[in-house]
Formats: C-alpha cells, structure tokens, sequence
C-alpha cells in the first residue's frame, strides 16, 4: 500500500540558508501535518492542512512557513535556518481531520 | 506540563520478559495511539484504542486505556531484541475539526539477548 513520501530524507544546511521539505501524502489523504523532532525529544506538532487550508497550528517559529497545494502535497519552508533547527521533520497524512495519522519516514536536517 | 507523559522513562528487561510502559495525559481524548521508534528512525504506528475501549490486542500488544484515570498502558509480551526501541504514546486534540497528536516523551525500552 502507498505510504507518505517525504523528500528529501536528508538535509545538510548551513546557518542562515533556507530549506523546503516536501511530503506526498498517501492517495486521498485530504489533512497534512508537520512535526518537529529534536534529539531526543518527542515529536512536538507543528502546523496541519485540510483542504488546502491551514487549520491548526502548534510551535512552529514565525521564520517557518507552509502551504499545501492543489494535488495535497505540502512543502515546509524554513528560513534563515539556526542550529536548533537541526531535527527530523515528520510528515504524515489521514484521510479527514479526525481520521488516523499515517506518518512518513521523515526528513533529517542537520543545521552546521 | 505536557500531556502524554510516560513512564518510566527507560526499561532494560531480558528477552522473553513481558514489558510494560505507562501514559498519563491531561485533557479528555477521543483516541490514544502508540508508536515505536527505533533511533533516529520514523514512527511506526502500533495501536490505536478509542476513548470507549478498555483494552486492545494486537499480536503480542495489549493496550488498555482507563478514562478515569486519563491512563494508558502498553504491554509487549514475550519480548524480543527486536523490540528494543522508543516507545511513544499520542493523544489526539480536535480544535474546531483539526486533529493534532500530542506526543509523550516517550519510554526507551532496552531488550538484553
């Protein structure tokens, strides 16, 4: 079965640079959501989608941005990146805003 | 303070021992989820229990939930060196039709051969 693409699965940025990540979510999946993922930290929520409409948003700094297009997918763009940035990005999708989180494998960025 | 907390913290069992991590969360839920992690790795989803269960099987995972208690516990039986990874609970938050997961900190379980 399709899974939730993110890409690219890794990212060596330097400070100050910026970055997009992408995520594809899986066939039908309406609702995106992004989650940040210190060294070990928990997962901590980020921002979702529905519809191609923001409608949550968590503890994602001022110099994150996100949209999701007309074919779902969704792009996190982060700019004038900090070495506290450096974490695995996770995006995963579900089928409606209440539905079950599917996630993908995540995206490594490493901010030197 | 943070909603899914788990405890404890760590566990290092023997292979073939039973494994059990806890969850505590704050506010009411309508489901409560379960991810393993190996380091560095993605979330695996395990389980999902509904606010109107109590108890959940899944091959070698039971997952029981008790409302009133606003607690979760997770048991992996006959446990394996494979299960050696971080074990997450996640509770969901619907604010006006948008669901997000609140994530715990999240239990390291150690499996000795």
């Amino acid at each position: 079965a399709a899974g939730v693409i993110q890409s690219p699965r890794h990212l060596i940025k330097e400070k100050r640079e910026t970055a997009t990540l992408k995520c594809y979510p899986i066939p039908r999946h309406d609702t995106v959501y992004w989650y940040q993922q210190g060294p070990g930290q928990d997962p901590q929520f980020l921002i979702s989608f529905y519809e191609k409409m923001q409608s949550d948003k968590g503890s994602i700094p001022d110099r994150f941005s996100a949209q999701q297009f007309s074919d779902y997918h969704s792009e996190l763009n982060m700019s004038s990146l900090e070495l506290g940035d450096s974490a695995l990005y996770f995006c995963a999708s579900s089928l409606a805003p209440v539905d079950e989180q599917y996630f993908g494998p995540g995206t490594r960025l490493t901010v030197t | 303070s943070q909603q899914g907390e788990e405890d404890p913290q760590a566990l290092s069992i023997q292979e073939g021992e039973n494994a059990t991590m806890n969850c505590s969360y704050k506010t009411s839920i309508n489901n409560l989820q379960w991810y393993r992690q190996n380091s560095g790795r993605g979330l695996v989803h395990l389980i999902l229990i509904r606010s109107n269960e109590r108890e959940k099987h899944s091959g070698r995972l039971r997952v029981t939930l008790d409302t009133s208690k606003k607690s979760s516990s997770l048991l992996i039986t006959a446990s394996r060196a494979a299960d050696t990874a971080s074990y997450f609970c996640a509770t969901d938050h619907i604010i006006q039709g948008a669901q997000k997961l609140v994530f715990g900190q999240g239990t390291r379980l150690t499996i000795n051969p």
